[in-house]
């Protein structure tokens, strides 16, 4: 079956540089979460959309931003990292509000040098 | 707000021996509980879940969870511990709105088990 596809898996950025991290849903998805996870701890609300809108915003910086696009792909682009960003990024999808749960991609390790 | 607490951040079982997480919520509404499991430098993958049907949740691998009201917990059991059940695992509680739930994480619980 399909599941939730993130790219790219590994990404190194340094200090004040911009990333692009995506997710492809599971088709028919159409609501898309954003996590972060940082080292040893455990992973933190961002954000997510639901049919191409935004439905909830949690700890996201300002410096971060994230859409929803026609194809229900997101992206979530970081500018101005800092070190403090290096983390594992999760991106989640599922049909509507996910009341049984949702399907989590594999990850985004992002390090910031 | 809703929140999530897992009592021990690192459990250590023998192979063969019960896997025992503990896992209490707080939730001013009838609450949507997950136990996710995550190996080394991989995602979540969902255990099991109590979405307020049957209290005694039956999920992956061998994992059961027990819904309790008056105790708010949903502690994550397995009478028989393996080897490839060493990970990470996190117990959740959703915030459900309208157009999809966040999900609020506890802080995980590190399984090591033991030959």
């Amino acid at each position: 079956a399909a599941g939730v596809i993130q790219s790219p898996r590994h990404l190194i950025k340094e200090k004040r540089e911009t990333a692009t991290l995506k997710c492809y849903p599971i088709p028919r998805h159409d609501t898309v979460y954003w996590y972060q996870q940082g080292p040893g701890q455990d992973p933190q609300f961002l954000i997510s959309f639901y049919e191409k809108m935004q439905s909830d915003k949690g700890s996201i910086p300002d410096r971060f931003s994230a859409q929803q696009f026609s194809d229900y792909h997101s992206e979530l682009n970081m500018s101005s990292l800092e070190l403090g960003d290096s983390a594992l990024y999760f991106c989640a999808s599922s049909m509507g509000q996910a009341l049984r749960g949702y399907t989590f991609g594999s990850g985004t390790r992002l390090t910031v040098v | 707000a809703q929140s999530v607490t897992q009592l021990g951040s690192h459990v250590s079982v023998s192979e063969g021996a019960l896997v025992l997480l503990r896992c209490n919520y707080s939730s001013s509404v009838p609450p949507y509980l997950f136990w996710y499991v995550q190996y080394p430098n991989q995602g979540l993958q969902l255990l099991l879940k109590y979405t307020s049907a049957a209290t005694l949740v039956k999920g992956i691998n061998g994992f059961e969870a027990e819904f309790k009201k008056s105790e708010t917990s949903f502690h994550l059991t397995k009478p028989s511990a393996h080897m490839s059940d060493a990970a990470e695992y996190f117990c959740a509680v959703s915030d459900v709105k309208a157009a999809g739930n966040k999900l609020t994480f506890g802080g995980g619980t590190r399984v090591l088990v033991k030959p």
